[in-house]
């Protein structure tokens, strides 16, 4: 079956740094996808991952591991506005287009 | 419009009322998705629009639910003889190639 795990809740210090978590098993492999989503807002984009190694996109870091299905978000320099959910999501590929599977988010508060 | 534009909001209907929502595109976003998103739960991949042909419906959880995108822009979930489980809010999001890219505000539905 297809499953994507990331912890439930965090919480970290304004201006610290944070590691989210998250392992995946898929039918397939095309690409992992992290989004942020605050509360009753629309999911936004924050990084994509196809072959391994940590993409850096500003105070956002994404890594990923193919080979044990696992990748996690990095975030630097804590905002309070970084409270929010974080939600991982991996595309199968294959014949199922445009498919992602999201795992259920992990929720970020920010303490100042 | 700048951003993925949806109606209603918010949706109240009494159990085994019809509804119809409406997803508006970034213009020139080829392919259109609609997830359902549960409280607490990551959103979960319903169907996907490429241009005006439905490519995926897999996710549809049963025949009540349809999905139309009659001239390749707006998008129409209907959701007939709705029930309570049918209540969360659904997200369309809409890209260029075939992953979404951008989320609209989802609509959320509550069925009485």
């Amino acid at each position: 079956g297809q499953n994507i795990d990331q912890p439930t809740e965090m919480t970290a210090t304004e201006g610290a740094i944070v590691q989210i978590n998250c392992t995946y098993q898929t039918s397939g492999f095309n690409g992992l996808f992290w989004y942020q989503q605050h509360a009753g807002e629309a999911p936004t984009f924050l990084s994509y991952n196809v072959l391994d190694g940590l993409e850096e996109k500003g105070r956002f870091s994404s890594f990923l591991s193919r080979s044990k299905g696992y990748s996690y978000l990095l975030l630097k320099e804590l905002q309070m506005k970084d409270s929010a959910s974080y939600l991982c999501a991996v595309s199968p590929g294959g014949g199922s287009q445009g498919n992602l599977i999201f795992g259920k988010g992990t929720k970020l508060s920010v303490k100042p | 419009g700048a951003g993925v534009s949806q109606s209603p909001r918010y949706k109240v209907a009494k159990r085994g009322q019809d509804v119809a929502l409406r997803c508006d595109p970034i213009s020139g976003h080829v392919s259109l998705f609609w997830y359902q998103q549960a409280l607490g739960q990551g959103p979960e991949f319903l169907t996907y629009f490429q241009n005006e042909a439905q490519l995926d419906k897999s996710g549809l959880p049963s025949d009540r639910f349809f999905a139309e995108r009659p001239e390749g822009s707006v998008s129409t979930l209907k959701i007939q003889r709705t029930q309570q489980e049918d209540s969360a809010v659904y997200l369309c999001a809409g890209g260029l190639g075939n992953q979404p890219q951008h989320f609209g505000d989802g609509t959320r539905l509550s069925i009485l």
